[in-house]
């Protein structure tokens, strides 16, 4: 099955510096690649994804990169805020017939200090 | 906040009891998982389902059943065959056949004392 690694577990940035957090996966069938961001107490929820068929995308302050090849994906947040101090959690699909399973990484806590 | 609704929030139980966790959707989706969060693990997926009357194991299934006798609906049922039960549950839903996103429930804090 599907193994997804995260790194780091645990990111301090200053306000206005950038924070980049990387994944590897272990099946190079998987061709979804979604990141959540949870605040704490509450449920994950989608900022960002990228599918096998493109390399990098971007939405305002953040990017995914994906390196298909390598098996490994990045979240790139430029000119972090307070707000952006969650948990986020890289994941990997892939789909087998009908099957259909999401497997998560095990989080990095970023913490962004004024 | 709408479409995907787990309930209870807070569940306390006894050692030894089964419980039923809920989870609720009205997004019309085929796929339903069950995620259970410990800190620093991350989100372990418990079981999952494709479409009605059928579900798969995940990675932890031990000690949790699930059934999925409407599209809408995707209970959990953590057993007294699991032995640490306490933990974050959460429910998630997604179309099957397009890659898109997973919606989570807000999720069930059980307790077992």
């Amino acid at each position: 099955g599907e193994n997804v690694e995260q790194h780091p577990s645990t990111l301090s940035v200053q306000e206005g510096d950038s924070a980049v957090i990387k994944c590897t996966y272990s099946d190079s069938a998987s061709n979804y690649f979604p990141w959540y961001k949870q605040e704490l107490g509450k449920r994950p929820q989608l900022i960002i994804d990228i599918r096998s068929n493109v390399g990098e995308k971007k939405d305002q302050r953040i990017a995914v990169t994906l390196n298909k090849t390598a098996k490994h994906f990045s979240l790139h947040i430029t000119e972090t805020q307070p707000e952006d101090s969650a948990v986020y959690f890289c994941a990997a699909r892939y789909s087998t017939g009908t099957a259909s399973k999401l497997t998560f990484g095990t989080g990095t806590r970023l913490q962004v200090t004024l | 906040d709408g479409g995907i609704t787990q309930s209870p929030k807070y569940l306390f139980r006894k050692e030894g009891q089964n419980v039923t966790l809920s989870c609720e959707q009205n997004l019309n989706h085929d796929a339903m998982y069950w995620y259970r969060q410990d800190p620093g693990q991350g989100l372990r997926l418990i079981y999952y389902s494709q479409i009605v009357n059928d579900f798969q194991k995940g990675d932890i299934a031990e000690g949790y059943s699930v059934s999925r006798e409407k599209k809408e609906s995707f209970p959990l049922t953590v057993t007294s065959a699991q032995k640490n039960p306490t933990a974050f549950y959460l429910c998630a839903s997604s179309i099957i056949h397009l890659n898109t996103e997973a919606f989570f429930g807000q999720g069930t804090r059980l307790t077992v004392v």
